[in-house]
């Protein structure tokens, strides 16, 4: 079947640190991969995507690389930033379009 | 700006009460999804839509919860009875899912979150 699953949280990181949330899948065919972000109060919003392998999604200094041989999809940041606190989702979406998986959420707590 | 919207934002209501919840979703947009987030369960999908006819609805308590779209602008989501349980943050999220196009992004509204008594 498909699934989706992230490290657990939560993470705590001083301000400038390197972060790596941790992503793998399990998927039939060749789904889409995408990594989304929810601030305190707000709906999740898509922050990168990749739709095929080798491909790297990147938005806001974050980057992802769609890993085929590895079944992974790792969330990136060189330097956080406080505003970068928030809970972050993995997610596929199968190739026939019609199944979408989220994992469980990192939190991401940013410290001065 | 396109974003999809939901009403009411915050509903505080008594056990044993009707409850409902709507959500506009992007003109264009041809799927719609309901989701639920609690702390406990995290994100759970409840049901989703597609061109307005329900493709997958199997994370829906049925005996109580009910989803449709009257029409393209709407989609509608009720609990009745409601219970103390269903207190949770609900989503509502619109995407376009086009013939030769093989991934979904999702555009997630601001939820509404529910608290029954």
């Amino acid at each position: 079947g498909n699934s989706v699953t992230q490290m657990e949280g939560p993470v705590t990181l001083s301000e400038e640190a390197f972060l790596t949330i941790n992503c793998t899948y399990t998927a039939t065919g060749y789904p889409s991969l995408f990594w989304y972000v929810q601030y305190p109060g707000e709906g999740l919003q898509l922050l990168l995507k990749a739709t095929k392998a080798d491909d790297k999604g990147s938005n806001k200094g974050f980057e992802a690389t769609y890993r085929k041989e590895t079944t992974s999809f790792h969330l990136e940041k060189g330097s956080v930033q406080v505003s970068d606190s928030a809970v972050y989702f993995c997610a596929l979406s199968t190739d026939t379009g019609n199944q979408f998986y989220f994992g469980t959420g990192t939190s991401l707590t940013v410290i001065p | 700006d396109a974003r999809v919207t939901q009403t009411p934002r915050h509903k505080v209501t008594e056990m044993g009460q009707e409850v409902t919840m709507r959500c506009q979703p992007i003109l264009g947009h041809n799927t719609v999804f309901w989701y639920r987030q609690t702390m406990m369960q995290g994100l759970e999908l409840l049901a989703y839509f597609r061109n307005r006819a329900p493709l997958d609805d199997s994370g829906m308590p049925k005996d109580r919860f009910s989803a449709e779209m009257p029409d393209a602008t709407l989609a509608t989501l009720k609990i009745q009875p409601s219970e103390p349980r269903d207190s949770a943050v609900y989503f509502c999220a619109s995407g376009l899912r086009a013939s030769g196009r093989f991934y979904n992004e999702q555009f997630f509204g601001p939820g509404t979150r529910l608290t029954v008594l």
